[in-house]
């Protein structure tokens, strides 16, 4: 069964605009990751948040992580139309096993 | 970062037939690799994860039998979809881990399969 819940499933917005995601699980974690996958496209590893971090950045990416709601969100800042994608929340409980969120699909329009 | 291969990036095949999806870790050892399935507009399914050198564990739902991994080397897992059917077309996916602190995956570009 899937580990995460992702909201919303789609998300329209105007290049420049910044792009919210939110991620739920259920279980404990070690840590959580972000992926985006480009339609038909492999992963491409955004950033990973481990589970004593609150909050990291990595360039226009913003991901922040709250244990006690056992919620993270990823905000994209000054969004481009390349950062059209669907967006994965993944977590990891323990020995490697990754499981996925339902996916958040970005749509940047120019 | 480290690199990971499918081969072949898509394939066709018929009803019936059976299907090899190569998964090759280029620049690193992956003690372990995963395998995920995933359908139009939907999310990665873990199919099954193995360790190099032993049998793989396969998710809840998966047949064993009919999705046969094999993990014979610290760069390489194969993927072979046995008497594959039309349902089993899908976008398989493959991820090698490495061990450590960050447990970080890195993933294959993916291998579309279609069974006609």
């Amino acid at each position: 069964s899937q580990q995460g819940e992702e909201d919303p499933q789609a998300l329209s917005i105007q290049e420049g605009e910044n792009a919210t995601m939110n991620c739920s699980y259920k279980t404990s974690i070690n840590n959580l990751q972000w992926y985006r996958q480009n339609s038909g496209r492999g992963l491409v590893h955004l950033i990973l948040i481990r589970s004593n971090e609150r909050e990291k950045h990595s360039g226009r990416l913003r991901v922040t992580l709250d244990t006690s709601k056992k919620s993270s969100s990823l905000l994209i800042t000054a969004s481009r139309a390349a950062d059209t994608a669907s967006y994965f929340c993944a977590t990891d409980t323990g020995g490697f096993k990754t499981i996925f969120g339902a996916g958040t699909r970005l749509f940047v329009k120019a | 970062g480290a690199v990971v291969s499918q081969h072949p990036s898509w394939v066709i095949c018929k009803s019936g037939t059976s299907v090899k999806i190569e998964c090759r870790s280029l620049d690193f050892q992956a003690t372990t690799m995963f395998w995920y399935r995933q359908f139009p507009k939907q999310s990665l399914m873990l199919m099954a994860t193995s360790n190099e050198g032993s049998k793989a564990t396969y998710e809840q739902g998966v047949e064993k039998d009919k999705f046969l991994i094999n993990h014979a080397s610290l760069t390489l897992s194969t993927l072979t979809v046995t008497s594959a059917h039309p349902e089993d077309s899908s976008f398989y996916i493959c991820s090698g881990g490495l061990a450590g602190t960050s447990y970080e995956q890195y993933f294959g570009p993916g291998t579309r399969l279609t069974v006609t």
